[in-house]
C-alpha cells in the first residue's frame, strides 16, 4: 500500500518561529510537491522537487524554502512564520511519468 | 499560465445524479484527474482520463472530456451521503519535472 506520511496533523506556532514540515514517501518516487490549501483557492503549489537536491519554485514560494537531501524526504520550511501562513499544507509525490499524485493526510498549521 | 476552474458548491438529493464540471486552459495536458477530499483528509485519486479519450466509466463514475472546449465533467450516479466531499479537477503532463495544476474544488453536499 503506497504511502505519503506527513509528520504532524496539527501544529500551532508563534509568529516569527522557524517551522519545519516533514514529508516522507515510500514509493521511490522522483517527484515531490508541497501545496497549501485555502478555502475557495484550491491547492496552490509552493515548491516541487524532481530529484534529490533539486527544487523548483511553484506559484507561491515567498516565505518558504524546501530541502530534499534524500529521495524519500521533502521538507518545507517557513523561515519566519506569519499569521497569513495559517493554512492546510499538503505533501504529494509522483513517479517521473506523473501519472498520479499521491497525497499525505495534510498538516493544519495555525500561526498565532 | 495554466488555469483550472470549477464551481465551488453543488447540492443534490440522495439517489440523484451529480455532475461536477471543470474547465482547463493547458491544451498540452496529457492527463486529467478527479480527486476526492473527505473532511480532515488528504486527496485521493478517484479516476483519471488520458487526453486522447472522450469518456471513461468506472462503476458509478463517468468522466466526459471535450478536448475542443477544454471541458471535463464527472458524473456520479445514484449519489449517496458518503459521496459528500470536495472534488478537485486537475491537469497534468508526462513531461519530466512538470507539476499538476488543481482547480479550487467543488464541495458536494448530498441531502437526504
Amino acid at each position: 500500500d503506497v504511502k505519503v506520511t506527513q509528520s504532524s496533523r496539527y501544529l500551532v506556532k508563534r509568529t516569527g518561529e522557524k517551522v519545519f514540515l516533514e514529508c516522507v514517501q515510500d514509493m521511490d518516487h522522483e517527484n515531490m510537491f508541497w501545496y497549501r490549501q485555502d478555502p475557495g483557492l484550491g491547492l496552490r503549489l509552493i515548491y516541487f522537487s524532481y530529484d534529490v537536491k533539486m527544487k523548483e519554485k511553484g506559484d507561491i514560494p515567498e516565505g518558504y524554502s524546501v530541502s530534499r537531501e534524500k529521495k524519500e524526504r521533502f521538507s518545507l520550511i517557513l523561515e519566519s512564520a506569519s499569521t497569513n501562513q495559517t493554512s492546510m499544507y499538503l505533501c504529494a509525490s509522483s513517479s517521473f511519468m506523473n501519472t498520479e499524485a499521491f497525497f499525505g493526510q495534510g498538516t493544519r498549521l495555525t500561526v498565532v | 499560465g495554466e488555469d483550472v476552474e470549477q464551481s465551488l458548491f453543488l447540492s443534490v438529493r440522495e439517489g440523484d445524479s451529480s455532475v461536477i464540471n471543470c474547465t482547463y486552459t493547458d491544451s498540452s495536458s496529457t492527463y486529467l484527474y478527479w480527486y476526492k477530499q473527505e473532511p480532515g483528509a488528504g486527496l485521493q485519486l478517484l479516476t483519471y482520463i488520458f487526453s486522447n479519450m472522450d469518456m471513461k466509466q468506472d462503476q458509478r463514475l463517468t468522466v466526459l472530456l471535450n478536448k475542443k472546449d477544454k471541458h471535463l465533467s464527472l458524473r456520479i450516479a445514484d449519489t449517496q451521503t458518503g459521496d459528500s466531499a470536495i472534488y478537485f479537477c486537475a491537469e497534468g503532463t508526462d513531461n519530466y519535472g512538470q507539476n499538476f495544476v488543481f482547480g479550487p474544488g467543488t464541495r458536494l453536499s448530498v441531502l437526504p
